[in-house]
C-alpha cells in the first residue's frame, strides 16, 4: 500500500521568497513521485517526476524536487516566488512497475503575496 | 495535439438521478484513469480501462461505473446519485498501461442537489 503526506494544507510566501512544499511517501516497493499543479477550475499538470536516474528532478516553470530514499520524501522547491505560482500543489506515488495508479497527497495551497 | 477532454464541464443534478460523464483521451492513447476530487477526501482513484476493460478499480460503491469505447474514450456513470457525490471528476489518459505519466482533462464539475 501507498501514501502520501503534505505536510501544510495552505503555505504562504512573499513574491520572490523561496518556496518549499513538502511532501513524505510510503511505499513497500520502490517509487515513482510526481508533483502537480492545479489552477482553479482546471485539471492537473504536470510540474516533474521521478523514475529512476538522478534523484534532484528539474522541471517546468522553475520548480525543482529531490528525491531522498533515507527520508522517504519528495519536498518541492522554487528559488523564487512568482505571482504566477499561486495554485494547489499535489504530490503523488506510484509503484514503479508503472502498471498501478496514483496515489495522491491532500495537496498544499500555495499563495503568494506581492 | 489535442489534450484530454471532458463533458460537460458542469452538471447539476438532484439527488436519486443518475449520471453520465464522458473523457475523450488524448489520440493514440490507450488507457483512461477516473479521480473523484472533493475539499475532503481529496483525489481519490475510480477506476481505469485499457482495451475496453476495466483493469484497476478503487474503493468505490458500485454506483459508480465506467466503460471504454473501441476509439478508446470512456464514459463513467454514477447512478442514484447522493449529495456526497457532489465533486470534480477528473480523467487522465496514457499511452499504455506502463506509462507512468498521465495526462489529466479539466474535469467534469457536478452539483448534487
Amino acid at each position: 500500500a501507498q501514501s502520501v503526506t503534505q505536510l501544510g494544507s495552505h503555505v504562504s510566501v512573499s513574491e520572490g521568497a523561496l518556496v518549499l512544499l513538502r511532501c513524505n511517501y510510503s511505499s513497500s516497493v520502490p517509487p515513482y513521485l510526481f508533483w502537480y499543479v492545479q489552477y482553479p477550475n482546471q485539471g492537473l499538470q504536470l510540474l516533474l517526476k521521478y523514475t529512476t536516474g538522478a534523484t534532484l528532478v528539474k522541471g517546468i516553470n522553475g520548480f525543482e524536487a529531490e528525491f531522498k530514499k533515507s527520508e522517504t520524501s519528495f519536498h518541492l522547491t522554487k528559488p523564487s516566488a512568482h505571482m504566477s505560482d499561486a495554485a494547489e500543489y499535489f504530490c503523488a506515488v506510484t509503484e514503479n512497475s508503472g502498471y498501478s495508479t496514483l496515489t495522491f497527497g491532500k495537496g498544499t495551497m500555495l499563495l503568494v503575496s506581492p | 495535439k489535442a489534450g484530454v477532454t471532458q463533458t460537460p464541464r458542469y452538471l447539476i443534478k438532484t439527488r436519486g438521478q443518475q449520471v453520465t460523464l464522458s473523457c475523450s483521451p488524448i489520440s493514440g492513447h490507450r488507457s483512461v484513469s477516473w479521480y473523484q476530487q472533493t475539499p475532503g477526501q481529496g483525489l481519490q482513484f475510480l477506476f481505469e480501462y485499457f482495451s475496453e476493460t476495466q483493469r484497476n478499480k478503487g474503493n468505490f460503491p458500485g454506483r459508480f461505473s465506467g466503460r471504454q469505447f473501441s476509439n478508446s474514450r470512456s464514459e463513467m456513470n454514477v447512478s442514484t446519485l447522493e449529495l456526497g457525490d457532489s465533486a470534480l471528476y477528473l480523467c487522465a489518459s496514457r499511452k499504455n498501461r506502463q506509462d507512468n505519466e498521465q495526462f489529466f482533462g479539466p474535469g467534469t464539475r457536478l452539483t448534487v442537489l
